[in-house]
């Protein structure tokens, strides 16, 4: 079945150092791709996703580009604040599929 | 404003209790979906539904009921059955795709904390 592999965490880095977080998914066909944020006692906000091979999805700062070849939607940023401290999630969505499938998850903390 | 509310945002079982979660959406949305997440291991699909008065048993059903009477409304209760349910339970919604793709975005709700006492 589809599933979705995220580097585990948890990820600290300083104030203005470059993030990747690595995402790799198997599904059949072409799924959607997600990333989703999730602070400390919140719900799921989402960040940015892909339809299609080569789409690059980005929003604040943050981007990821969906490649087929590598079956890959790795998160990248160049230089994090202090407030993107959270747990980041990838996602897919099948094509048969209604609900979303989960990695699970990658806990990042910046300091100042 | 649009979004998902969800409550309580704490919720406390006795043993043999069942409780029931809330989960109301004014985005209008036909789709509707309940998860819960355990630390470390993401987020796993209780239940779902795509139109009223239908719904559909997701990966880990087994212990909890669901109803769609209303397109706003998606409640959830966690039966006596489920011997584990102390974990945050996230509500979504999104519309429903029409053609191939299903592309649509799922919103989610803050979330309910359950904890047994």
């Amino acid at each position: 079945g589809d599933s979705v592999t995220q580097m585990e965490g948890p990820v600290t880095l300083s104030e203005e150092a470059f993030l990747t977080i690595n995402c790799t998914y198997t599904a059949t066909g072409y799924p959607s791709l997600f990333w989703y944020v999730q602070y400390p006692g919140e719900g799921l906000q989402l960040l940015l996703k892909a339809t299609k091979a080569d789409d690059k999805g980005s929003n604040k700062g943050f981007e990821a580009t969906y490649r087929k070849e590598t079956t890959s939607f790795h998160l990248e940023k160049g230089s994090v604040q202090v407030s993107d401290s959270a747990v980041y999630f990838c996602a897919l969505r099948g094509q048969a599929g209604t609900a979303l499938i989960f990695g699970k998850g990658t806990t990042l903390s910046v300091s100042s | 404003d649009g979004g998902i509310t969800q409550s309580p945002k704490y919720l406390f079982r006795k043993e043999g209790q069942n409780v029931t979660l809330s989960c109301e959406q004014n985005l209008n949305h036909d789709a509707m979906y309940w998860y819960r997440q355990d630390p470390g291991q993401g987020l796993r699909l209780i239940y779902y539904s795509q139109i009223v008065n239908d719904f559909q048993k997701g990966d880990i059903a087994e212990g909890y009921s669901v109803s769609r009477e209303k397109k706003e409304s998606f409640p959830l209760t966690v039966t006596s059955a489920q011997k584990n349910p102390t974990a945050f339970y996230l509500c979504a919604s999104s519309e429903t795709g029409r053609g191939g793709r299903r592309t649509e975005t799922q919103y989610f709700g803050p979330g309910t904390r359950l904890l047994v006492l």
